[in-house]
């Protein structure tokens, strides 16, 4: 079965850096498009980026863009969330969701999330 | 700056039906912004339950449905039950990113 388990949160000051990773099992890591959705405590979903299946192509969302930079590893089944310039604002919950198998802009399965808190 | 909007609240009685909508900034929600919707309950990661605008997942109950209507997304959910009461989400596709809506909580009462 599908298992995606996030990891790397933790409690860090604002302009320090964290690297999440995702490690994913039960299906080709290779053959899917990955995505990174965070949380703030007590609010809605953000997405905040996705990887194609080969690394060659990155989107991300407007409020991250040059602090934050996905990554994907295929031959260790992992996902990657770099996080630089770290914000009060960037503090919640990290998902990793991976695509679907028509498109990569159909998110099939989460992680339970890990969480992160940029605090001074 | 697009905005992907929903519904804050709605309420809906035990065996009863809802629609759920969410509609975008920059114009109509077509099949090319390839709605997807999910469902979270407190404390929990969020549930898919519909991909590009009306396609289940294996494990979604068949009174959740997904469509078009005028020019929003929409979420449709017939004979309600007690455990459907959660906060839904939306998601639209915009040529490579994407973005959520605020999310709907829906009350069964």
């Amino acid at each position: 079965q599908v298992q995606l388990v996030e990891s790397g949160g933790g409690v860090v000051q604002p302009g320090t850096s964290l690297r999440l990773s995702c490690a994913a099992s039960g299906f080709t890591f290779s053959s899917y498009g990955m995505h990174w959705v965070r949380q703030a405590p007590g609010k809605g979903l953000e997405w905040v980026a996705l990887i194609s299946y080969d690394g060659s192509v990155k989107f991300d969302t407007d409020s991250v863009k040059g602090r934050f930079t996905i990554s994907r590893d295929n031959s260790m089944n992992t996902l990657y969330l770099q996080m630089n310039s770290l914000r009060p604002e960037d503090t919640g919950v990290y998902y990793c969701a991976k695509g679907g198998p028509r498109r990569a802009a159909d998110l099939d399965y989460w992680g339970q999330g890990t969480l992160v808190s940029v605090s001074s | 700056q697009t905005v992907v909007t929903q519904e804050p609240s709605l309420t809906v009685s035990p065996g009863g039906t809802v629609t759920l909508t969410c509609a975008s900034s920059t114009g109509a929600v077509t099949s090319n912004s390839y709605p997807n919707w999910f469902q979270q309950k407190p404390g929990q990661a969020p549930r898919p339950l519909i991909y590009s605008t009306s396609n289940k997942h294996s494990w979604t109950p068949a009174r959740f449905s997904g469509s078009l209507l005028g020019g929003k997304a929409a979420l449709t959910l017939s004979g309600v039950q007690p455990e459907d009461e959660a906060e839904y989400y939306c998601l639209l596709y915009y040529g490579g990113a994407q973005m959520f809506g605020g999310g709907t909580k829906l009350t069964v009462l």
